[in-house]
């Protein structure tokens, strides 16, 4: 059975830079097709999706976010990572990560999410 | 970028009752639909795909209909554990990139 599970820390001041990790467990993240991803969700509001990583390395981003994100893979833990760089209130959210078993496919598992607070 | 609008924002529903959740997209996304349930605290979990398939484990009272631009959600008969807000997703773009509609809150009347 696939499992996700994000960490990270749960405070981070404005300006500075919010870094989670997705631990995959169950599959391996170099798994033909699958697409893995970041959404987001701030308090009391819908999801948004923030990226993906291709299973072969291939990043690709939602455009109001493009400028500030970077999502890479350490292969060798069985991580994916997302960086959201000069983070501002408005970055507040639960942060989830999720696997799509292909591009034409939704997100099918998710992590239970990490709520991230942006304050001074 | 494609904008998904779901309709209503809330409904209210009496269990034992049928519910319809709409789904708009300012393009066509083919079948490349997708709707989630979301309870408080917990992470969203795929109901249909493809418009209109049940994903593992979800039951037949939920169904997923329309394609191109029109989508609809129905629950048949609502159950307690059915109230809940519920998402729609295209997943069509390419280059890769999808997007969540608002959310439909369905609420017991």
């Amino acid at each position: 059975q696939l499992q996700l599970q994000e960490s990270g820390p749960g405070l981070v001041k404005p300006s500075e830079t919010l870094s989670l990790i997705c631990s995959v467990s169950g599959d391996s993240i170099t798994t033909s097709g699958y697409y893995w991803g970041w959404i987001r969700q701030p308090p009391g509001k819908g999801l948004e999706w923030i990226g993906y990583i291709y299973y072969d390395g291939s990043t690709y981003y939602s455009p109001s976010l493009k400028s500030r994100v970077t999502i890479s893979v350490d292969t060798s833990k069985n991580q994916f990572s997302l960086r959201l760089r000069s983070v501002t209130a408005a970055d507040t959210a639960v942060y989830y990560c999720a696997r799509n078993r292909d591009v034409y496919f939704p997100f099918d598992y998710w992590g239970q999410g990490v709520l991230v607070t942006v304050s001074s | 970028e494609i904008v998904m609008t779901q309709s209503p924002a809330t409904l209210s529903v009496s269990p034992g009752e049928r519910a319809t959740l709409s789904c708009r997209a300012s393009q066509s996304v083919s079948s490349h639909l997708a709707w989630y349930q979301q309870k408080p605290g917990q992470a969203p979990r795929l109901l249909i795909y493809g418009a209109s398939s049940r994903a593992t484990g979800i039951p037949a009272r939920f169904s997923g209909s329309g394609s191109g631009t029109e989508f609809t959600l129905t629950i048949s008969s609502l159950q307690s554990e059915d109230f809940a807000v519920y998402y729609c997703q295209q997943y069509n773009d390419w280059p890769p990139m999808c997007s969540f509609g608002q959310g439909t809150k369905l609420e017991i009347k």
